[in-house]
């Protein structure tokens, strides 16, 4: 089935120990975005890709970047995680940016920071 | 700008009630709207969508329809089961945003046998 993976599905890291995590796609979507969902709470667009062109959400700390070396696989670093960051990161992806365009999102990673 | 504003949990229901989750919203323009549903440990599923005024979104049971005029998108389903159990985020994609979803807070629905 065509489907979101992300990896790993529980991860724990240090207080500003660099971490990344991952998310592919076999749906060959345009978009693919990055949310973070605190507990209890909705999820956040950290930042979304079309294609190779980069969308950085005016919020998002610089402590988070991405990457996208192709079209299936999405990477998000937390370059020095601190507690607040801890959190579950949800992968999505989308055929397109017109409004109707329902995303599909993966299982997410918590993040645990120590 | 634009927000999505939702009914706070937790509503608990006894099996076959009857479910209704409010969801309001300010946007310009027609934005599209929809409902996902996130189960305990999982990411979010898109339970329906309506991109129009007047359209209405259903699924497995649930119905909400798109009414521009008192800016809602109330989510309904007339006998939960337990297996409904989960939470529900209202959100909406704005004209012109790249598809990128505004969600509401999310409302926790537990369904009790």
């Amino acid at each position: 089935d065509a489907m979101v993976i992300q990896n790993p599905r529980y991860q724990v890291t240090q207080f500003g120990k660099p971490v990344t995590l991952s998310c592919s796609q076999t749906l060959n979507h345009n978009v693919m975005y990055w949310y973070q969902q605190k507990s209890s709470q909705a999820p956040k667009l950290l930042f979304h890709y079309y294609d190779k062109d980069f969308n950085n959400e005016a919020d998002t700390p610089d402590n988070f970047q991405s990457r996208r070396p192709n079209t299936s696989f999405c990477f998000l670093d937390i370059r020095s995680p601190g507690l607040g960051d801890a959190a579950m990161y949800l992968c999505a992806t989308s055929s397109g940016t017109s409004g109707g365009n329902e995303q599909f999102f993966g299982p997410g990673t918590r993040l645990t920071v120590l | 700008g634009n927000s999505v504003t939702q009914m706070e949990g937790p509503v608990t229901l006894s099996e076959e009630a009857f479910l209704t989750i409010n969801c309001t919203y300010t946007a310009t323009g027609y934005p599209s709207l929809f409902w996902y549903v996130q189960y305990p440990g999982e990411g979010l599923q898109l339970l329906l969508k309506a991109t129009k005024a007047d359209d209405k979104g259903s699924n497995k049971g649930f119905e909400a329809t798109y009414r521009k005029e008192t800016t809602s998108f109330h989510l309904e389903k007339g006998s939960v089961q337990v297996s409904d159990s989960a939470v529900y985020f209202c959100a909406l994609s704005a004209t012109d945003s790249w598809g990128k979803l505004q969600f509401g807070a999310g409302t926790q629905v537990v369904v009790t046998p």
